[in-house]
Formats: C-alpha cells, sequence, structure tokens
C-alpha cells in the first residue's frame, strides 16, 4: 500500500492565521482527499483533490476557508484559513489503493 | 442522506474476552466497507468487504457482510490490551469514490 508523510504532526495557532498541512505519496495517484476529524467525533470529508482541476468540496466546506493544491500526483495542500478555535481538528490525507490509506494526521488546535 | 452508524459507542470489556462491534448504513450506491482501528490520528486500515456472506480474516479478526439487511461486524477474539482503540466502519459510494464514516466504536481492553 502506499505510504503517505504528512506535516506537520500538529501546530497551536492563532486564531485568524492560517496554517497548510502538506501530504506526500511515494507513488503517483490520481485522486487525494482530505478529511477532518472534530474531537469526539468522526472523520468527515472535505474534498477531494484531482492533479489539474480545481478540487471538488463536500457541503459545508467552501474553497476560502479550506484551498487545496495539487501540482502533481504525488503532492498535495489543505490550507485552513483565517482559523478560529472551532477549527481545532485532526486533519488527515488519504489515498484510495485498495483500502483508503491515511496519512499520518495533523493536530491543530487553535488559540 | 448517506448514514453509517456504528455500536455500541463504547464498550469495556477484560483482556481474553470475545468483541464484537456492529456496523450498519444505509446510501444511495454501495461499492464496499472498510473497517479502520484508529489509536492516535491515523486509521490504519483492517478489512475491504464486498460481497456478502465471504468472512475476511485477519489474526484475531475477523469481518463479514450482509447487503440485504446492510450490516457488517467485526469481531475479536482472544483480545489483548493492544486492541483497545477506536473502530471505524466507512462506507465507500460508488461513483463518488467518497468515504462516509460511522461513528466509531471505542473498545477498552482492561488487563
Amino acid at each position: 500500500s502506499a505510504v503517505i508523510s504528512q506535516k506537520p504532526s500538529r501546530d497551536i495557532c492563532q486564531r485568524g492565521t492560517s496554517l497548510t498541512i502538506q501530504c506526500q505519496v511515494d507513488s503517483q495517484v490520481t485522486m487525494m482527499f482530505w478529511y477532518r476529524q472534530q474531537p469526539g467525533q468522526s472523520l468527515t470529508l472535505i474534498a477531494t483533490a484531482n492533479q489539474g482541476s480545481e478540487a471538488t468540496y463536500e457541503s459545508g466546506f467552501v474553497i476560502d476557508k479550506f484551498p487545496i493544491s495539487r501540482p502533481n500526483l504525488t503532492f498535495s495542500t489543505l490550507t485552513v484559513s483565517n482559523m478560529s478555535p472551532e477549527d481545532s481538528s485532526i486533519y488527515l490525507c488519504s489515498v484510495d489503493d485498495s483500502g483508503y490509506t491515511f496519512g499520518s494526521g495533523t493536530r491543530l488546535t487553535v488559540v | 442522506e448517506d448514514k453509517v452508524v456504528q455500536s455500541p459507542l463504547s464498550l469495556v470489556v477484560h483482556e481474553g474476552d470475545t468483541v464484537t462491534l456492529n456496523c450498519s448504513y444505509e446510501v444511495t450506491n454501495f461499492r464496499s466497507l472498510l473497517w479502520y482501528k484508529q489509536e492516535k490520528k491515523a486509521p490504519t486500515f483492517l478489512f475491504m468487504l464486498t460481497s456478502s456472506g465471504i468472512e475476511k480474516k485477519s489474526g484475531r479478526l475477523s469481518s463479514i457482510l450482509d447487503k440485504k439487511e446492510l450490516f457488517s461486524i467485526l469481531n475479536i477474539t482472544a483480545t489483548q490490551t493492544g486492541d483497545s482503540a477506536v473502530y471505524l466502519c466507512a462506507v465507500e459510494i460508488q461513483g463518488a469514490q467518497k468515504l462516509v464514516f460511522g461513528q466509531g466504536t471505542r473498545l477498552t481492553i482492561n488487563p
């Protein structure tokens, strides 16, 4: 299965700032997925990122708040913009490799 | 609306016990059902099920899918303290290539 390197592992950020999370995959993949897991909750899909096209966002998530880049078939970034304490969550990237492998996750705390 | 429901939400047992975790679903276009184990941040893949009645097994863990009754179970026999984790069930939606997650079952194994 694919190996995904995700960073940062954790961060504590001030409200109103932005954080960019990176995922690097060890093989080329068509689609990458970004999930959010709020405290005590399950995973919710934020958006799906294809290389060379705009990301597709799920209901409740918008590009201005969560801009995504997908410059090539092995890399993607998710930015959490203008953060508030409600954005404190674990953010995970994932790829579909016959089992949906996940990155190691980013634990974000907004103060 | 696509929905995945897990039960129980929390379970505490003694080492050596056998546990059964449940997952029921109502989705528009079912493709597969996946089970994950989440200990810290990143869910780790356990099983993918696509066909009814075929048991998948890995060591002390096994899982089966019933596509008629729309549910799956995950069994863990001879539990160990290392099995303590949140177990997530997710359904892959055909055509959308997205996962819809249940709330998870928090399993605690006491020595």
